[in-house]
């Protein structure tokens, strides 16, 4: 399968500042997706990137997809507290099995 | 509105008894994924299906554990015997594989713990 690595594993941040999580391969993947899993509950999904050098926008979230499709991150610009939830990245490789990064626990404080 | 089900939401059993785990995917989705969450270990995926026929079971542990898909709107995931370090939520996901991709729709998971 793709191994991601997902760092950091845990992020505080106080309301109002950035926070920016990182997903690496050794291998070329061939889409890189985006899910948050809020406390107790299932993940969900957010986006997909396909192609090299991807940026995508939600709102306050931003995803870029690395030109050698061996990277990707996503950065939240000014955190709410709604935000606070673990993300995960995965992908889905040879027969589009979805595999999953270590994910990153976001805590944000009020 | 569409939605991944899984049955049950909690489950406490004692060690060495069978548990079963059912999960009704979106009509619809051609696959379905058995995902196990813990602290240390993360997501880890267990079985995975497309068109009910399993593709790739490698990471679960063969001797207590079987997943099967009778038909198109279930999904089982059985383990026998169960063990206190099987305790972990069991998540389902289904989606639908089009051209290389496939987003994965979670259902609310089952919270298994073993005594």
């Amino acid at each position: 399968g793709q191994q991601v690595m997902q760092i950091p594993q845990y992020q505080h941040v106080q309301e109002g500042e950035d926070f920016t999580t990182y997903c690496n391969s050794s291998t070329t993947l061939s889409n890189i997706q985006w899910y948050k899993q809020r406390p107790g509950g299932h993940p969900v999904f957010l986006i997909q990137l396909v192609k090299s050098g991807e940026v995508k926008k939600q709102k306050r979230l931003t995803f870029q997809f690395g030109e050698a499709k061996k990277n990707s991150s996503l950065h939240i610009t000014a955190t709410q507290t709604t935000d606070v939830g673990t993300y995960f990245c995965g992908s889905s490789g040879g027969y589009q099995k979805v595999t999953f990064g270590t994910g990153t626990k976001l805590q944000v404080i009020p | 509105d569409a939605r991944v089900t899984q049955t049950p939401r909690h489950k406490v059993t004692e060690m060495g008894q069978e548990v079963t785990m059912r999960c009704q995917p979106i009509l619809g989705h051609n696959t379905v994924f058995w995902y196990r969450q813990t602290m240390m270990q993360g997501l880890e995926l267990l079985a995975y299906f497309r068109n009910r026929a399993p593709l790739d079971d490698s990471g679960m542990p063969k001797d207590r554990f079987s997943a099967e898909m009778p038909d198109a709107t279930l999904a089982t995931l059985k383990i026998q015997p169960s063990e206190p370090r099987d305790s972990a939520v069991y998540f389902c996901a289904s989606g639908l594989a089009l051209q290389g991709t496939t987003e994965a729709f979670f259902g609310q998971g089952t919270r298994l713990t073993v005594v």
